[in-house]
């Protein structure tokens, strides 16, 4: 009964791969957000979805295309993959309305590459 | 350009001590300040907030503080337990519709 979930957990892969994570919420929520978490710790938002529509896109290269299929998914898919792409990546969701800022978080993705 | 910042990387203090966690912001147009926890292996979880309308809030032995004149906000945590022991993020948003922003954490150890 995970609130949200990520598959996988860990990823190695070399570079010029494609890969996929993907994302699932039963919680309800409307909004659905990747963040991604490079060596320097920072938690970074890469794109937000709401009801299944891109709002927000923030400077991340166009290798990188996310996909919501309905409003209880967000799977991010990244194309030929760069050394600087190893990072954790983190979904996340929420509610519109009040609290609307408090979101809930998936365990990560560790994504490698060699 | 970092909108938010916490200084301190980790924090070492004794089991039913207080832990300060700082957290300081460069943007004014900050309306609204959370605190999240993280264990290893785990994301990250809704800890405590606080809007900019108030100054304290309080939940259990957590409470967050805010200084907007400083752009500053701390968390307590009294008496602090060997399971608060995690990294402690710091995030804001701006008019309550903007992505959060988060700063690079601040790991703390409770030391039995």
């Amino acid at each position: 009964d995970t609130a949200v979930s990520q598959t996988p957990k860990y990823l190695v892969t070399q570079m010029g791969n494609d890969k996929s994570i993907k994302c699932e919420q039963n919680l309800g929520h409307d909004t659905m957000y990747w963040y991604k978490q490079d060596s320097k710790k920072f938690l970074k938002i890469m794109f937000s979805y709401n009801n299944k529509e891109l709002i927000i896109n923030e400077t991340v290269p166009n290798r990188f295309s996310p996909k919501s299929p309905d409003k209880a998914h967000l799977n991010l898919h990244i194309n030929s993959l760069e050394l600087g792409d190893s990072a954790v990546y983190f979904c996340a969701s929420s509610q519109t309305g009040a609290g609307a800022n408090v979101l809930t978080f998936g365990a990560g993705s560790r994504l490698t590459v060699l | 350009d970092q909108q938010v910042k916490q200084n301190s990387p980790s924090l070492s203090v004794q089991e039913g001590r207080i832990s300060i966690l700082n957290c300081d912001y460069t943007n004014s147009m900050f309306d609204y300040f959370l605190w999240y926890k993280k264990y290893p292996a785990e994301g990250p979880t809704f800890l405590i907030s606080i809007s900019s309308i108030k100054d304290k809030n309080e939940d259990g032995r957590f409470t967050v503080f805010l200084n907007k004149s400083a752009k500053h906000l701390s968390l307590h945590i009294v008496p602090s337990q060997p399971g608060d022991s995690a990294v402690y993020f710091c995030a804001a948003s701006a008019h309550g519709n903007t992505p959060l922003v988060f700063g690079k954490g601040t790991r703390l150890s409770v030391i039995a």
